[in-house]
This record gives C-alpha cells, structure tokens and sequence, in this order.
C-alpha cells in the first residue's frame, strides 16, 4: 500500500539558509500534519491541514511557514535556519479528521533529517 | 491539557523475553482514543494500535497485546517472546486538544540475542 512520501530523505543546511520540505500523503488522504523530533526527543506537533486550510497550529516558529496544495501535497518552508532547528521532521496523513483535533489514526512518513551547520 | 507518561526511559531485555511497556495518561475527556507507535533504528514512525476508551477489553495482535485500565488510566503494552527486530523506541500517544497527538516521551527497547 502506498505510504507517506517525504522529500528529500536528508537535508544539510547552514545558518540562516532556507530549507522546503515535501510531503505526499497516502492517496484520498486530505489532511496533513508536520511534526519536529529533536534528537532523543518525542515528536513535537508543528500544524496541520485540511482541505488546503489550516486548521490547527502548534508550537510552529513564526520563521516556519507551510501549505497544503489542490493534489493534498504540503510544503514546509523554513527560513533563517537556526542550529536548533536540526532534527527530523515528519509529515503524517489521514482522513477528514474535521476541525479542532483528530482522533483518526495518522500514518507518518519516514521523515526528513535536517542537519543545520 | 492531555498528558502522557512513560516512566520507563530505557529497558533491556534478552531475546524471548516478555517485556511490559507502561504508559499512564491524563486526560478531561470522558471519550477520547490512546495510541502506540513505533520507531525502529531507521527512524519511520509505525502506527501499532488505536483504541477507544469505551473498549477496556485488551487487545492481541501476534506477539503483541495491551492493557487498557480506566481504573488507572493506563494502557500498557506486552510483547511476547520479544525479538531482536522489536529493539526500537515505542511512543504512546494522545490527542490534545487541537494537537493531533500528544506523544510520551518513548521508551527506547533493546532486545538483545
């Protein structure tokens, strides 16, 4: 079955650079959600969309912006990258959740490792 | 605000072992769902189990079982004569709120051969 595609797999970044990352959820999923995992860390809820609207917003820097597109992808843009930006990033999907929280299963992709020098 | 605790930082268990993974929630919900996931060394997060907690019986899956207690608000989870490839990081998770889960802080499984 198709899974959550994340692109690219690594990221090496300096100081202050910028970094997009890319998400494909699985097919006729229409909502998804970033999430940051510092090293040694649990997962830390960034935002989510659904239906190409935002529709939850968690601890996300205000240097960090995203979008969902028309074909349900998401981008994660990140500017002014900081040494303690350096984790791993996961994108997760799922089905019509609604607004305001979700108790649907979210299916998370392999992640992308961001390394800032 | 929606907690999870896993107590348990690090365990270490020899090859066919049983081991019990704890996980204790808080939570202002009379309804709500309680997750697990794992992470092997490669680093995917693997969707394992959701459950309601109108459903207190446990569940089996394989090698695999949790506990749900209300009673104690925990919901821990048993694997059976573990293996090497079980050896990863398990998180339990809930949502929040808006937060889609809130995850513990994992329990990090060594399965040694």
């Amino acid at each position: 079955a198709a899974g959550v595609i994340q692109s690219p797999r690594h990221l090496i970044k300096e100081k202050r650079e910028t970094a997009t990352l890319k998400c494909y959820p699985i097919p006729r999923h229409d909502t998804v959600y970033w999430y940051q995992q510092g090293p040694g860390q649990d997962p830390q809820f960034l935002i989510s969309f659904y239906e190409k609207m935002q529709s939850d917003k968690g601890s996300i820097p205000d240097r960090f912006s995203a979008q969902q597109f028309s074909d349900y992808h998401s981008e994660l843009n990140m500017s002014s990258l900081e040494l303690g930006d350096s984790a791993l990033y996961f994108c997760a999907s799922s089905l019509n959740p609604g607004q305001g929280g979700t108790n649907e299963k979210l299916f998370f992709g392999s992640g992308t490792q961001l390394s800032v020098l | 605000a929606q907690k999870v605790t896993q107590a348990q930082t690090e365990i270490s268990v020899v090859e066919k072992e049983d081991v019990t993974l704890d996980c204790v929630y808080e939570t202002r919900d009379t309804t709500y769902y309680l997750f697990w996931y794992k992470q092997p060394p490669s680093g995917e997060l693997v969707f394992l189990i959701r459950r309601n907690s109108f459903d207190e019986q446990n569940e089996i899956s394989g090698r695999y079982s949790w506990n749900f207690q209300k009673s104690t608000s925990s919901f821990n989870f048993t694997i059976t004569a573990s293996q090497v490839v079980d050896s990863a990081v398990y998180f339990c998770a809930l949502p929040s709120g808006n937060t889609p889960l809130v995850f513990g802080k994992g329990t990090r499984l060594s399965v040694i051969a």
